[in-house]
């Protein structure tokens, strides 16, 4: 079974600019997570899909990041424009399972995307 | 609320010497719980998990933890430290009443050969 595939592995962009990044989770998990860990912090939440509905979307930062998920396969999270402080590494992950087991369920992730804003 | 905290941000053993990384949470609700582990260049990879079974877990790699209610702990051990267990672990914290997971801010494992 193929696992969590994340790209780019890492993007290194100026501020101001635009980055996407892309996650394609295992077939057939409906949940699909964004995870971000700034520099030497916990990682936190950002949102959750389920296939190609956002069903939290309360860790975005700020309207500068936009994720989508069409069809409910892979998703991407496109930060515009990019800032100093949204440096550090996202991570997607994706389980299975619905409703009120989702607590419990195993998140598999990918290997993260690291971004760099200079 | 929900939290995690993990006592250290580092942890260093000699190879062959035990292994003890702590890990405390706060949760208005019965959680589920979870250890992950990231090596370099490596996705987090999941040890162990508990969800209101077992109070002992054992995961892969010969890694357990113990659920300790009235101390709101759950640490991770493992008897004998190998070379490839260096990484970083982090303890996550996830209730029923929310779809959230709450990472600690992770332990970095050095083996020292």
């Amino acid at each position: 079974e193929a696992g969590v595939t994340q790209f780019p592995s890492h993007s290194v962009i100026e501020k101001g600019q635009t980055v996407t990044l892309r996650c394609d989770p295992i077939s057939g998990h409906d949940n699909l997570y964004w995870y971000r860990r700034v520099m030497g912090k916990e990682i936190k939440f950002l949102l959750h899909f389920v296939k190609e509905s956002k069903q939290d979307e309360s860790g975005m930062p700020n309207n500068r990041f936009l994720a989508e998920r069409t069809g409910g396969t892979y998703s991407t999270l496109k930060v515009q424009p990019a800032e100093l402080e949204d440096s550090g590494v996202y991570f997607c992950a994706s389980s299975q399972g619905r409703g009120d087991l989702l607590w419990a369920n195993v998140l598999t992730f990918g290997a993260g995307s690291r971004l760099t804003v200079l | 609320a929900q939290s995690v905290t993990q006592l250290d941000s580092h942890v260093s053993v000699s190879e062959g010497t035990p292994v003890l990384l702590r890990c405390n949470y706060s949760s208005s609700y019965s959680p589920s719980l979870f250890w992950y582990v990231q090596h370099p260049n490596k996705g987090l990879q999941l040890l162990l998990k508990y969800t209101s079974a077992a109070t002992l877990v054992k995961g892969i790699n010969g890694f357990e933890a113990e659920f300790k209610k009235s101390e709101t702990s759950f640490h991770l051990t493992k008897p004998s430290a190998h070379m490839s267990d260096a990484a970083e672990y982090f303890c996550v914290v996830s209730v029923k009443t929310g779809n959230q997971f709450y990472f600690g801010t992770g332990t970095s494992l050095t083996v020292i050969p």
